[in-house]
């Protein structure tokens, strides 16, 4: 069973700041999303990535894949409240099942 | 655009007692999921299936059970609730399993077992 592992699980910083978390395997991932979840609702998702060494960017938010496909990174840049969220990475494991990583929660103090 | 819809978003349950949390999406999906998220935590599969009279384990199915009678519905049912249950119940689907399909999610069902 494919397990994805995203540190760090908590992110505390102040408005403005930049910040990176990171969702790793020890399998290779055929594709990878990232959602973010607001508290109350069901995750949303950011952005599919596919190819190895591929970067995405969503406004001030950077995506990248692996160059081997199996560990992926979201940079914010200049964080800002609206930011706040849990943040989940999820890929495809066996033929039908998509799991998700353990999360980052992320909190952006004004 | 309803998409998927959960009810109830709210239960209390005792211990013991059993319920059935439904789901139902309008967006002809063939797959459709059922997690559950621990306070804080990710998201654990509990059962999915990929087309109407096709249902499978996830991760952690003990204590649940599932059925699809047609493409629409993938109700998710708790026999003999346990504390171990309590949790956020997330329903989701998808169009396929072509790597990358998004999948959307209902906005969940709190259940507290006491």
């Amino acid at each position: 069973t494919q397990l994805l592992e995203q540190s760090p699980q908590f992110l505390s910083i102040q408005e403005g700041e930049n910040l990176t978390v990171y969702c790793n395997s020890s399998s290779v991932f055929s594709s990878l999303q990232w959602y973010r979840q607001e508290p109350g609702e069901g995750p949303v998702l950011l952005v599919t990535v596919v190819t190895g060494g591929e970067v995405k960017k969503l406004k001030r938010l950077t995506f990248q894949f692996g160059d081997a496909r199996k560990d992926s990174s979201l940079h914010i840049t200049a964080a800002q409240p609206g930011d706040t969220g849990l943040y989940l990475c999820a890929t495809h494991s066996g033929t039908y099942k998509y799991i998700f990583g353990t999360g980052t929660r992320l909190k952006v103090l004004a | 655009n309803a998409g998927v819809t959960q009810t109830p978003k709210f239960r209390i349950l005792k211990i013991g007692q059993s319920m059935t949390l439904q789901c139902t999406q309008d967006m002809n999906h063939n797959y459709m999921y059922w997690y559950r998220q621990d306070p804080g935590m990710g998201l654990k599969l509990i059962y999915y299936s990929v087309g109407a009279g096709i249902t499978d384990k996830g991760e952690v199915p003990n204590g649940y059970n599932v059925s699809r009678s047609t493409t629409e519905d993938f109700p998710l049912r708790l026999e003999l609730a346990a504390p171990s249950q309590t949790s956020v119940y997330f329903c989701a689907s998808s169009y396929n399993r072509v790597s990358g399909n998004t999948i959307y999610f209902g906005e969940g069902s709190w259940l507290t077992v006491v």
